[in-house]
């Protein structure tokens, strides 16, 4: 399988804080996404790296692909109440393109203020 | 800004019988999903449909699931006997080009089978 995994599983900061959460997936990917869940909620898109990308950046958000080591990263940076959320990666697979994105377990990130 | 909107929001349902769930995708996509997610989990693929016919389906979309688009705004899930495991949130989501890029998704429908 190509799903996303996702590292921690749940992640307490205090406002201000940076929050830092892991991806990693099995197969060769066509691009990365990043995707955000307010409880009780459908996800919001956050950002998408593709494969040939190594770093992206979109306001506070910082994301990072190694595609040799099969990981991403999530940075938020200068962390707010509002942050609080489930963070996930979505990864749609290598080759054809008609496979769908395939979404790990999610950090639920808490940050308190 | 656009989205996508899923009707009702909350679903009650007795084991064995029958749910539709009803999605507006974005009015100019052309790619329509169905996600489900059971509490706490992880969210699951269900259906990719493009150009009036499925274009990928998971292991867990068998017989008893179907999807349509019946007009030119809706499109709907539909599942024929429900089980006490179909409870989960179901989420639609469209996208404006090709499988693997941004999905916007609605804001889900609690499913409950009693």
């Amino acid at each position: 399988s190509q799903q996303g995994e996702e590292d921690p599983q749940a992640l307490s900061i205090q406002e201000g804080e940076n929050a830092t959460m892991n991806c990693s997936y099995k197969t060769s990917i066509n691009n990365l996404q990043w995707y955000r869940q307010n409880s009780g909620r459908g996800l919001v898109h956050l950002i998408l790296i593709r494969s040939n990308e190594r770093e992206k950046h979109s306001g506070r958000l910082r994301v990072t692909l190694d595609t040799s080591k099969k990981s991403s990263s999530l940075l938020i940076t200068a962390s707010r109440a509002a942050d609080t959320a489930s963070y996930f990666c979505a990864t749609h697979g290598g080759g054809s393109g008609n496979t769908p994105l395939v979404f790990g377990k999610g950090t639920r990130l808490s940050v308190i203020a | 800004e656009p989205e996508v909107t899923q009707t009702p929001s909350h679903q009650v349902t007795q084991m064995g019988q029958e749910v539709i769930l009803r999605c507006v995708p974005i009015s100019n996509h052309l790619y329509f999903y169905w996600y489900r997610q059971i509490l706490g989990q992880k969210v699951e693929f269900l259906v990719s449909f493009y150009n009036n016919e499925i274009s990928e389906k998971s292991e867990i979309f068998d017989d008893q699931f179907s999807v349509e688009r019946p007009d030119g705004s809706n499109f709907t899930l539909k599942i024929r006997s429900t089980k006490l495991e179909d409870s989960a949130m179901y989420f639609c989501a469209s996208s404006l080009i090709q499988l693997g890029e941004k999905l916007f998704f609605g804001s889900g429908t609690q499913l409950s089978v009693l």
